[in-house]
Formats: C-alpha cells, structure tokens, sequence
C-alpha cells in the first residue's frame, strides 16, 4: 500500500523568494518519489524523480528535492521564484522499479506574487 | 525525449453517445500505458493499467464495461467512454511507460477535456 500526503493545497511565494512544497510518502516498499508540474489545461511534465540513487535529487527548471526516509519526507524546493513557476503541483509515489501503479498527492497550487 | 500524445485534447459529446480518445507513444514503444482520471481541482486518480495484446486492468470502482481501453500496438491505446453521462466529464490523461538505460520512466500525455452535455 502507498499514498501521499501534500501539505498545504495552495502556497504563495513573492517572486525570488525560496519554493518549498510538502510532500510525505507512505510505502510498505522502498519507493520511487516524483515531483510532476501541471500547468492550466495542460498534462503533466516531470520534473524530477528518485529512485533509489542520490537522495538529493536536482531536476529541470531549477527544481531540487531531498528523499528523507527518516522522515518520509520527499520535499520540493527552488532556491528563488519565478512568475513561470505558478502552477499546480503533484507529488507520486510508486513502487520501486516498475510503475506498476502511481499514487499521486491532492496537488499544490504555487502562487508566485510579483 | 519521449512523446505521449493525446487526441482529441478536448471534445463535447452527447449524453448516451460513446467517444474515444486516442494515447500515442510518438518516438518509443510502450508496453504499458495508465489512464487517469481528474476532476476539477483534484489529484488524478488512476482508472486502469493498459498492456498491449492483453486485457487492461482496472481499478476498483471503474467500470469495465463503460470505459473501454484496448491497447491493440505497441504505440497506441485507446480510452472509450460508453453511453457517457454529464458525470463522466472530466479530464482523461494517459501515461506511457518506457524502458531506459537501468530503469523504467513513463511520460505523460497531454490530456483530454471530455464534457457531455
């Protein structure tokens, strides 16, 4: 069994200000963690994954995440907001090593304030 | 990089009508595709797992018989909504999975908008 818990449905930065979206994973196996960005009326983009290598792992668009299995954290950060970063944003959970079956979070809509 | 992509990206039918929505895989052969399913201001729940020449697996709760998915290449499934109802307007989003270098990855399409009306 598996699930996500994102904390906080919606998030507001002031543009250059640090990015940091919650993410706690439930995985009765070792996981694979993802991070997808969904801008409006648009699919999903990847934009970084673990999977068992190096716990911190640095993804596009300047995006980073670290994998805290103490914690069952995976947590989204961006050192400085830009207006392009608004959008909503999906942390997964799958198990490791074979997409079986992806159990996506109740997302987070990033603002980003001028 | 790899490209899913969807057809219709939105499409209006009548009540009691059937559509199909089409999931390509445009430069990689996927074995198994996912469709999802969101509602508005919702996460994507996953309705069934795709794999080619075989019979798609559904998630409990979907029904098999209303939301048809054959996955008859390597390259393409499809998502029929049978007898669709105003309830079944959502947005429907497949995801590919490929084989690369030491792992697996899967993509995303670019969803389809269905409202019946």
């Amino acid at each position: 069994a598996q699930s996500v818990t994102q904390l906080g449905s919606h998030v507001s930065v002031s543009e250059g200000a640090l990015v940091l979206l919650r993410c706690n994973y439930s995985s009765s196996v070792p996981p694979y963690l993802f991070w997808y960005v969904q801008y409006p009326n648009q699919g999903l983009q990847l934009l970084l994954k673990y999977t068992s290598a190096a716990t911190l792992v640095k993804g596009i668009n300047g995006f980073e995440a670290e994998f805290k299995k103490s914690e069952t954290s995976f947590h989204l950060t961006k050192p400085s907001a830009h207006m392009s970063d608004a959008a909503e944003y999906f942390c997964a959970v799958s198990p490791s090593g074979g997409y079986q079956k992806v159990t996506f979070g109740t997302g987070t809509k990033l603002q980003v304030i001028p | 990089g790899a490209v899913v992509s969807q057809h219709p990206s939105r499409v209006i039918c009548k009540s009691g009508t059937s559509v199909k929505i089409e999931c390509r895989s445009l430069d990689f052969q996927a074995t198994t595709m996912f469709w999802y399913r969101q509602f508005p201001k919702q996460s994507l729940m996953l309705m069934a797992t795709s794999n080619e020449g075989s019979k798609a697996t559904y998630e409990q709760g979907v029904e098999k018989d209303k939301f048809l998915i054959n996955h008859a290449s390597l390259t393409l499934s499809t998502l029929t909504v049978t007898s669709a109802h105003p309830e079944d307007s959502s947005f429907y989003i497949c995801s590919a999975r490929v084989q690369a270098g030491s792992g697996n990855t899967i993509y995303f399409g670019e969803g389809s908008w269905l409202t019946v009306v």
